[in-house]
């Protein structure tokens, strides 16, 4: 069946290093994808997002990365800041027959040590 | 910042009661999207609502759960007979429109049932 899966379930980093958060997905047809930042006792945080005609999409200190010859994403986070510690999920959506359903891969913990 | 607005942010129920969750989409937003978080995994798509309308509920369990979302007032998700299998964070999500639009979520409904 379809999936989004995380390649590593927790991330670790210094104050000011650069972060990588990967996520594989499994449906070719997927087409818009979502990265969400979520903390602790609150709903998941848009990020960014980025549709299957690019491959690439920056934002403010995010890029995300589309692959999908290899059905990959990740997201770079740039000069990390301890306010990113926080758990990270990619969503998917694809094709008509799913509807505008989000499918939630299962997060990456990414901690930012001072 | 009138974002999704989603109550009560916590509820306990006894097994057997009525479980009752609220959420107000942000201005302008007519479509409407309710996911379940079990602990330390990714948000599950439960039901798709536009005004007056159920779009798809093929995530709802069939027996005891309900949605609606009316002309007038919040959506409501609706969970009758509770067990303790629905404990659980719930989270409403709200667009613009539907397919390929960022989902902004609320702060979600905290469900314990004793």
């Amino acid at each position: 069946g379809e999936s989004v899966g995380l390649h590593l379930p927790t991330l670790s980093v210094q104050e000011g290093d650069n972060s990588i958060i990967n996520c594989a997905y499994s449906n070719s047809a997927s087409d818009y994808f979502i990265w969400y930042k979520q903390e602790s006792g609150k709903g998941p945080q848009f990020i960014i997002d980025i549709r299957s005609n690019m491959d690439k999409r920056q934002g403010q200190r995010v890029t995300v990365l589309l692959n999908k010859t290899v059905k990959h994403l990740s997201l770079q986070i740039a000069a990390t800041q301890p306010g990113d510690s926080a758990v990270y999920f990619c969503a998917e959506n694809w094709g008509e027959t799913s509807g505008s359903r989000l499918t939630f891969g299962e997060g990456t913990q990414l901690t930012v040590n001072p | 910042n009138a974002g999704v607005m989603q109550n009560p942010r916590h509820l306990v129920r006894r097994r057997g009661q009525e479980a009752r969750l609220r959420c107000s989409p942000m201005k302008g937003h007519s479509h409407v999207y309710w996911y379940r978080q079990l602990p330390e995994e990714g948000l599950k798509f439960m039901v798709y609502l536009q005004k007056e309308n159920i779009i798809d509920e093929s995530g709802m369990p069939k027996e005891r759960f309900s949605a609606e979302f009316p002309k007038e007032g919040p959506s409501i998700l609706r969970i009758q007979q509770v067990v303790r299998g629905d404990s659980a964070a719930y989270f409403c999500a709200s667009s613009p429109q539907g397919r390929g639009q960022p989902q902004h979520f609320g702060d979600g409904t905290r469900l314990s049932i004793l």
